[in-house]
Protein backbone atom coordinates (compact mmCIF):
# COMPACT_ATOMS: atom_id res chain seq x y z
CA UNK A 1 0.00 0.00 0.00
CA UNK A 2 1.57 3.32 -0.86
CA UNK A 3 1.04 6.51 0.81
CA UNK A 4 -1.12 9.49 -0.27
CA UNK A 5 0.01 12.05 -2.01
CA UNK A 6 -0.09 15.85 -0.57
CA UNK A 7 1.60 18.62 -1.84
CA UNK A 8 5.32 19.02 0.22
CA UNK A 9 4.10 22.94 0.82
CA UNK A 10 1.19 25.43 0.50
CA UNK A 11 1.67 29.02 1.15
CA UNK A 12 -0.70 31.89 1.26
CA UNK A 13 -0.90 35.50 3.00
CA UNK A 14 -3.17 35.86 6.03
CA UNK A 15 -6.75 36.55 5.51
CA UNK A 16 -6.59 34.14 2.29
CA UNK A 17 -7.89 30.42 1.47
CA UNK A 18 -6.11 27.63 0.69
CA UNK A 19 -6.79 24.08 -0.42
CA UNK A 20 -4.82 20.65 0.43
CA UNK A 21 -4.74 17.65 -1.87
CA UNK A 22 -4.82 14.49 -0.77
CA UNK A 23 -4.85 11.67 -3.65
CA UNK A 24 -5.39 7.96 -3.07
CA UNK A 25 -6.75 5.14 -4.44
CA UNK A 26 -10.30 3.54 -4.54
CA UNK A 27 -9.74 1.37 -2.35
CA UNK A 28 -9.29 3.57 0.22
CA UNK A 29 -9.93 7.33 -0.45
CA UNK A 30 -12.37 6.90 -3.36
CA UNK A 31 -14.09 3.67 -1.20
CA UNK A 32 -14.62 5.03 1.95
CA UNK A 33 -16.17 8.55 3.61
CA UNK A 34 -13.62 7.97 6.23
CA UNK A 35 -11.11 10.88 5.13
CA UNK A 36 -9.62 12.31 8.52
CA UNK A 37 -7.01 15.15 8.79
CA UNK A 38 -4.29 16.61 11.45
CA UNK A 39 -2.77 19.35 12.06
CA UNK A 40 0.32 19.52 13.77
CA UNK A 41 2.57 22.37 15.59
CA UNK A 42 6.58 21.64 15.61
CA UNK A 43 7.33 19.37 18.68
CA UNK A 44 3.51 19.02 19.14
CA UNK A 45 1.11 16.09 19.03
CA UNK A 46 -1.15 15.49 15.91
CA UNK A 47 -4.47 17.14 16.08
CA UNK A 48 -7.51 15.91 14.63
CA UNK A 49 -9.91 19.17 12.63
CA UNK A 50 -11.61 17.39 10.46
CA UNK A 51 -13.30 13.30 10.21
CA UNK A 52 -15.24 11.86 7.97
CA UNK A 53 -14.87 13.96 5.44
CA UNK A 54 -16.69 17.03 5.86
CA UNK A 55 -17.10 17.00 9.64
CA UNK A 56 -15.42 19.03 12.71
CA UNK A 57 -15.23 18.45 15.99
CA UNK A 58 -15.96 20.33 18.86
CA UNK A 59 -13.85 23.18 19.38
CA UNK A 60 -12.35 23.66 15.84
CA UNK A 61 -12.62 26.97 14.25
CA UNK A 62 -15.04 26.40 10.72
CA UNK A 63 -12.59 27.95 8.91
CA UNK A 64 -11.71 24.67 8.19
CA UNK A 65 -13.14 22.64 5.76
CA UNK A 66 -13.19 19.03 3.81
CA UNK A 67 -13.99 17.72 0.57
CA UNK A 68 -14.20 15.22 -1.38
CA UNK A 69 -13.79 14.32 -5.40
CA UNK A 70 -13.55 10.60 -6.62
CA UNK A 71 -10.10 9.56 -4.85
CA UNK A 72 -9.03 12.91 -4.13
CA UNK A 73 -9.87 14.52 -0.70
CA UNK A 74 -9.21 18.18 0.18
CA UNK A 75 -8.83 20.80 2.96
CA UNK A 76 -9.66 24.10 2.60
CA UNK A 77 -8.10 26.47 5.66
CA UNK A 78 -10.04 30.37 4.53
CA UNK A 79 -9.04 33.40 6.64
CA UNK A 80 -5.49 32.01 7.07
CA UNK A 81 -4.19 33.12 9.88
CA UNK A 82 -0.59 33.35 11.65
CA UNK A 83 -1.39 29.92 13.91
CA UNK A 84 -1.96 27.68 11.20
CA UNK A 85 1.02 27.50 10.03
CA UNK A 86 1.63 23.72 10.86
CA UNK A 87 2.02 20.48 8.94
CA UNK A 88 -1.36 18.97 7.94
CA UNK A 89 -1.24 14.99 7.57
CA UNK A 90 -4.98 13.51 5.62
CA UNK A 91 -5.46 9.76 6.92
CA UNK A 92 -7.92 7.15 5.31
CA UNK A 93 -8.86 3.66 6.18
CA UNK A 94 -6.44 1.34 3.63
CA UNK A 95 -9.30 -1.50 3.78
CA UNK A 96 -6.96 -3.80 4.52
CA UNK A 97 -6.40 -5.72 7.54
CA UNK A 98 -7.59 -3.17 9.51
CA UNK A 99 -4.61 -1.04 8.52
CA UNK A 100 -4.43 2.96 7.84
CA UNK A 101 -3.07 5.39 5.09
CA UNK A 102 -1.70 8.93 5.77
CA UNK A 103 -0.45 11.29 3.46
CA UNK A 104 3.11 12.56 3.23
CA UNK A 105 1.96 15.75 5.25
CA UNK A 106 1.73 19.51 3.55
CA UNK A 107 3.75 21.97 5.31
CA UNK A 108 1.21 25.55 5.67
CA UNK A 109 3.54 28.48 5.19
CA UNK A 110 1.84 31.58 6.46
CA UNK A 111 3.75 34.58 4.38
CA UNK B 1 -10.46 15.91 30.62
CA UNK B 2 -9.04 12.69 28.12
CA UNK B 3 -5.08 11.85 28.30
CA UNK B 4 -2.43 9.71 27.43
CA UNK B 5 0.72 9.81 28.46
CA UNK B 6 3.65 7.87 26.88
CA UNK B 7 6.74 6.60 28.58
CA UNK B 8 9.40 4.08 27.74
CA UNK B 9 11.18 5.57 25.09
CA UNK B 10 15.18 6.00 24.95
CA UNK B 11 17.99 5.24 23.04
CA UNK B 12 18.76 1.26 22.75
CA UNK B 13 20.80 -0.03 19.98
CA UNK B 14 20.18 -2.63 16.52
CA UNK B 15 18.49 -5.53 17.83
CA UNK B 16 17.54 -4.79 21.23
CA UNK B 17 14.15 -4.71 22.76
CA UNK B 18 12.29 -1.48 24.62
CA UNK B 19 8.24 -1.66 25.57
CA UNK B 20 6.17 1.59 25.48
CA UNK B 21 3.29 2.32 27.44
CA UNK B 22 0.55 4.49 27.44
CA UNK B 23 -1.09 5.48 30.21
CA UNK B 24 -4.66 6.82 30.25
CA UNK B 25 -6.63 9.01 32.04
CA UNK B 26 -10.11 11.49 31.86
CA UNK B 27 -12.31 8.31 30.43
CA UNK B 28 -13.37 4.41 30.69
CA UNK B 29 -10.33 2.86 29.00
CA UNK B 30 -11.85 -0.19 28.73
CA UNK B 31 -14.49 1.19 26.46
CA UNK B 32 -12.35 2.82 23.99
CA UNK B 33 -9.92 1.25 20.98
CA UNK B 34 -6.09 2.53 21.22
CA UNK B 35 -3.85 2.85 18.30
CA UNK B 36 0.03 3.01 18.01
CA UNK B 37 1.89 5.24 15.55
CA UNK B 38 5.43 6.55 14.59
CA UNK B 39 6.71 9.50 13.44
CA UNK B 40 10.36 9.41 12.19
CA UNK B 41 12.30 12.82 12.67
CA UNK B 42 11.57 15.25 10.65
CA UNK B 43 8.93 12.40 8.37
CA UNK B 44 5.31 11.90 8.55
CA UNK B 45 2.99 9.45 10.66
CA UNK B 46 2.54 6.07 10.01
CA UNK B 47 -0.02 3.62 11.85
CA UNK B 48 1.71 0.80 13.47
CA UNK B 49 -0.86 -1.25 15.17
CA UNK B 50 -4.35 -1.33 16.81
CA UNK B 51 -6.31 -3.15 19.63
CA UNK B 52 -9.72 -3.97 20.35
CA UNK B 53 -11.36 -2.92 23.26
CA UNK B 54 -11.08 -6.52 25.12
CA UNK B 55 -8.16 -6.55 23.94
CA UNK B 56 -9.11 -9.81 21.44
CA UNK B 57 -8.57 -8.17 18.13
CA UNK B 58 -5.42 -6.71 17.23
CA UNK B 59 -3.88 -5.96 14.08
CA UNK B 60 -0.74 -4.49 12.69
CA UNK B 61 1.09 -2.89 9.94
CA UNK B 62 3.56 -5.09 7.72
CA UNK B 63 6.50 -2.77 8.71
CA UNK B 64 6.22 -4.12 11.98
CA UNK B 65 4.62 -7.48 12.31
CA UNK B 66 6.42 -10.21 14.19
CA UNK B 67 8.45 -7.97 15.89
CA UNK B 68 6.07 -6.14 17.39
CA UNK B 69 3.41 -6.88 20.27
CA UNK B 70 0.69 -4.67 21.46
CA UNK B 71 -1.42 -5.10 24.75
CA UNK B 72 -3.40 -3.50 26.95
CA UNK B 73 -4.20 -3.90 30.74
CA UNK B 74 -7.66 -2.90 30.89
CA UNK B 75 -7.30 -2.75 35.18
CA UNK B 76 -4.36 -0.59 34.50
CA UNK B 77 -5.80 2.29 31.78
CA UNK B 78 -2.42 1.20 29.87
CA UNK B 79 -1.80 0.69 26.48
CA UNK B 80 1.48 -0.90 25.65
CA UNK B 81 3.90 -1.52 22.58
CA UNK B 82 6.40 -4.43 22.87
CA UNK B 83 8.90 -3.56 20.66
CA UNK B 84 11.64 -6.26 19.72
CA UNK B 85 14.85 -6.72 16.97
CA UNK B 86 15.21 -2.81 16.29
CA UNK B 87 16.45 -1.61 13.40
CA UNK B 88 17.79 2.03 13.52
CA UNK B 89 14.70 2.94 10.78
CA UNK B 90 12.51 2.39 13.40
CA UNK B 91 14.10 5.69 15.37
CA UNK B 92 10.90 7.91 15.74
CA UNK B 93 8.29 9.51 18.11
CA UNK B 94 6.27 6.77 19.09
CA UNK B 95 2.37 8.09 19.79
CA UNK B 96 -0.70 6.32 21.03
CA UNK B 97 -4.36 7.75 20.15
CA UNK B 98 -7.83 6.49 20.84
CA UNK B 99 -10.07 6.15 18.45
CA UNK B 100 -13.36 8.05 18.61
CA UNK B 101 -15.95 5.53 20.59
CA UNK B 102 -17.85 3.31 18.55
CA UNK B 103 -20.42 0.64 20.56
CA UNK B 104 -19.31 -2.87 20.20
CA UNK B 105 -20.95 -4.28 16.78
CA UNK B 106 -21.23 -1.74 15.10
CA UNK B 107 -18.85 0.01 12.54
CA UNK B 108 -15.33 1.75 12.85
CA UNK B 109 -15.22 5.46 13.92
CA UNK B 110 -11.73 5.27 11.94
CA UNK B 111 -10.67 8.14 12.81
CA UNK B 112 -8.09 9.60 15.98
CA UNK B 113 -9.81 11.70 18.87
CA UNK B 114 -7.08 12.13 21.24
CA UNK B 115 -3.03 11.76 20.88
CA UNK B 116 -0.85 11.52 23.66
CA UNK B 117 2.75 13.63 23.19
CA UNK B 118 4.64 11.07 22.18
CA UNK B 119 8.24 9.21 23.33
CA UNK B 120 11.44 9.48 21.20
CA UNK B 121 13.02 6.00 20.33
CA UNK B 122 16.27 6.18 19.02
CA UNK B 123 17.80 2.68 17.18
CA UNK B 124 21.67 3.10 17.19
CA UNK B 125 23.73 1.10 14.88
Amino acid sequence: QSALTQPASVSGSPGQSITISCTGSNSDVGRYNRVSWYQQHPGKAPKLIIYDVTLRPAGVSNRFSGSKSGNTASLTISGLQADDEADFYCCSHAGVRSSYLFGGGTKVNVL
Amino acid sequence: QVQLVESGGGVVQAGGSLRLSCEASGFIFKNYVIHWFRQPPGEGLEWLAVISSNGNTIFYADSVKGRFTISRDNSRNTLYLQMNTLRPDDTAVYYCAREAYYAPGTSPTWYFEYWGQGTLVTVSS
